[in-house]
């Protein structure tokens, strides 16, 4: 098993561009999520899916977008990026609400 | 609101004892998750507890009082690779969602 997997690891981007962030589970797992690690902080959860075709809102979801139209993918796309975009992104997955989380290896991304 | 509170930073000599605290004030519960993350890697996962008591897991054991909003991570027989942060994390009622604090970056001295 692969786990979590996210590409690109590293990401510079203009601002006003836009990119899509790629995260892929080989666990079978229902929930996925991605969050936001900027600099001495906490994780910050954008979006969540509880499974194929369902996704809601976390704490810090303006300025992107998601979808799930499998139970593997979860991509993240990021619309006319900001420099308060630049942090480190890592999408995670779990069996259910209640189970731990296992993490991707995460994303870099700098805009400038 | 949904608060978590951890110290910043703490530092312990190798072969001690450590505890990191961690206070939460959140609208809901549903366990409580500690997980370690060195620099520039992902968080992986340490302990569950989702009712009052002791976890023991290892050198490794977590803490919770809900009647407190209280939990903490014991670290015994420091290990000079457990130089990292570490994150508490409230599951909201709901089961969906996962509020993290800031974590504390601890730091393992020979």
């Amino acid at each position: 098993n692969a786990g979590v997997t996210q590409t690109p690891k590293f990401r510079i981007l203009k601002i006003g561009q836009s990119m899509t962030l790629q995260c892929t589970q080989d666990m079978n797992h229902n929930y996925m999520y991605w969050y936001r690690q900027d600099p001495g902080m906490g994780l910050k959860l954008i979006y969540y899916s509880v499974g194929a075709g369902i996704t809601d809102k976390g704490e810090v979801p303006n300025g992107y977008n998601v979808s799930r139209s499998t139970t593997e993918d979860f991509p993240l796309r990021l619309e006319l990026a900001a420099p308060s975009q630049t942090s480190v992104y890592f999408c995670a997955s779990s069996y259910s609400g209640q189970d731990e989380q296992y993490f991707g290896p995460g994303t870099r991304l700098t805009v400038t | 609101g949904q608060n978590i509170d951890q110290p910043t930073e703490m530092t312990a000599t190798e072969g001690a004892i450590v505890q990191i605290n961690c206070t939460y004030q959140t609208s809901g519960f549903n366990g409580l998750f500690w997980y370690q993350q060195h620099a520039g890697e992902a968080p992986t996962f340490l302990s569950y507890n989702v009712l009052d008591g002791l976890e023991e897991k290892g050198r490794f054991s977590s803490f919770l009082s809900r009647s407190k909003g209280y939990s903490y991570l014991l670290l015994k027989e420091l290990q000079m690779k457990d130089s990292a942060s570490y994150l508490c994390a409230v599951r909201d009622e709901g089961g969906f969602k996962t509020i993290f604090g800031a974590g504390t970056r601890l730091f393992v001295k020979a």
